[in-house]
């Protein structure tokens, strides 16, 4: 079945960086568009970042662009999000999802459980 | 980028009554190519991840059962639930994917009278 294990998520300062990671199986990682989303107490999710399946296009929401970078290491099936500048407004609940098998549109058919990061001093 | 607001923000419906949902786009999320509405509908329960229900604005995800339903077109979309379920109590969300940068409602919340 398929399963998505999000990582690395945890409480640091304003200004410092975390990096999250994804563990997927169950699926061919390879063949799969991915993206990040995120979801802030109390409030609808937030798109944040997709990736293509070899990595090589990427997009952003504008309100990370600049400070975070998706990427992925299909021989390892693992997506990654590296987070800078982290600002108390980036506070959330991250999830990785799968974008919907065999569609070209950004809905998700998969998600993982999802892992906090908390920005505070 | 596309603003997805939905109504009400809650709503308590009687087991087996009907629960509808509204969601409206800033802009009309129909591409006239294909005559399709880019519109999704999540459904997600407390330390739950959203799990999708509905795309295309109306094409039910496999395993979702039948009293779900999508409707709508362009900018105005509706979720039904024909007969509420106790397990149907949870947050809804509409999701746009009409462009590379999609947005979600705030959600309604959905709680048994």
């Amino acid at each position: 079945q398929v399963q998505l294990v999000e990582s690395g998520g945890g409480v640091v300062q304003p200004g410092r960086s975390l990096r999250l990671s994804c563990a997927a199986s169950g699926f061919t990682f390879s063949t799969y568009v991915m993206h990040w989303v995120r979801q802030a107490p109390g409030k609808g999710p937030e798109w944040v970042a997709v990736i293509s399946v070899d990595g090589s296009t990427k997009y952003y929401a504008d309100s990370v662009k600049e400070r975070f970078t998706v990427s992925r290491d299909n021989s390892k099936n693992t997506l990654f999000l590296q987070m800078n500048s982290l600002r108390a407004g980036d506070t959330a609940v991250y999830y990785c999802a799968r974008q919907y098998i065999n569609s070209h549109e950004y809905y998700f058919d998969y998600w993982g459980q999802g892992i906090l990061v908390t920005v505070s001093s | 980028d596309i603003v997805m607001t939905q109504s009400p923000d809650s709503l308590a419906v009687s087991l087996g009554e009907r629960a509808t949902i509204n969601c409206k786009s800033s802009q009309s999320v129909l591409y006239s190519s294909n005559n399709k509405n880019y519109l999704a509908w999540y459904q997600q329960k407390p330390g739950q991840p959203p799990q999708l229900l509905i795309y295309w604005a109306s094409t039910r995800e496999s395993g979702v059962p039948d009293r779900f339903s999508g409707s709508g077109s362009g900018t105005d979309f509706t979720l039904t639930i024909s007969s509420l379920q106790a397990e149907d109590v949870a947050v809804y969300y509409c999701q746009h994917y009409y462009s590379t940068h999609p947005t979600f409602g705030q959600g309604t919340k959905v709680e048994m009278k």
